[in-house]
């Protein structure tokens, strides 16, 4: 079974603080994934890399970045947290850079920024 | 440009009633279609995909779907469902060709099934 595990499961930051979100994956995937879950907005892309070093933005990159500097890890980094980064987060990995490859996610961290 | 609609946001059920959940997408290109369920403080995992083939897929924990090419339509059913059903389900879409934006996700809001007693 594929395990993709997040580093935390709750996280409480202050404002203004540099928060770095881990996720490994041990299946060998190509292709890695961040996504915030707000209630009444499903999930919302906001970073994704198909290789090591390399990556595009999703839909909401602003405030993010992220780094991929091995094919297992893909961190997410908010370089200045804000109150309107409280959120859930979540890692997922897929095998193929195909569209039809499933993917398989971490069980998320809670942040939330004071 | 892909878009996803789930037509509930919540479904409330009694346990061993049968159940649907609604999905619509709109796409200008053949696309792949899958179900995700997300339990309580948990992340996403699949419950069935559809890839090609039959238009009927089945998945885990006895849930099925039927692409509907004409009407654009991914519904998810269970014909018997348990009170460990209760979980906030999504669809979601992506493009078969692999080029741009095809090769990305589209999600469905996400419909909440609360199965009672």
């Amino acid at each position: 079974d594929v395990k993709v595990t997040q580093s935390s499961r709750y996280l409480v930051k202050r404002t203004g603080e540099k928060v770095f979100l881990e996720c490994v994956q041990d299946m060998d995937h190509e292709n890695m994934f961040w996504y915030r879950q707000d209630p009444g907005l499903g999930l919302r892309l906001i970073y994704f890399s198909y290789d090591v070093k390399m990556k595009e933005k999703g839909d909401i990159p602003e405030g993010y970045s992220v780094s991929r500097e091995k094919k297992e890890r893909f961190s997410l980094i908010l370089e200045s947290a804000s109150t309107n980064q409280t959120s859930m987060y979540l890692c997922a990995s897929s095998r193929e850079t195909g569209g039809g490859s499933p993917l398989h996610f971490g069980n998320g961290t809670r942040l939330t920024v004071t | 440009a892909q878009s996803v609609t789930q037509l509930d946001s919540q479904v409330p059920v009694f346990e061993e009633a049968p159940v649907e959940l609604r999905c619509n997408y709109s796409s200008s290109v053949s696309v792949y279609l899958f179900w995700y369920v997300q339990y309580p403080n948990q992340g996403l995992q699949l419950l069935l995909k559809y890839l090609s083939g039959s238009t009927l897929v089945k998945g885990i924990n006895g849930f099925e779907a039927e692409f509907n090419k004409s009407q654009t339509s991914f519904h998810l059913r269970k014909p018997s469902v348990h009170i460990s059903d209760t979980a906030e389900y999504f669809c979601a879409v992506s493009g078969r060709e692999f080029a741009g934006n095809n090769r990305k996700l589209i999600w469905g809001l996400g419909t909440s099934l609360g199965v009672n007693p």
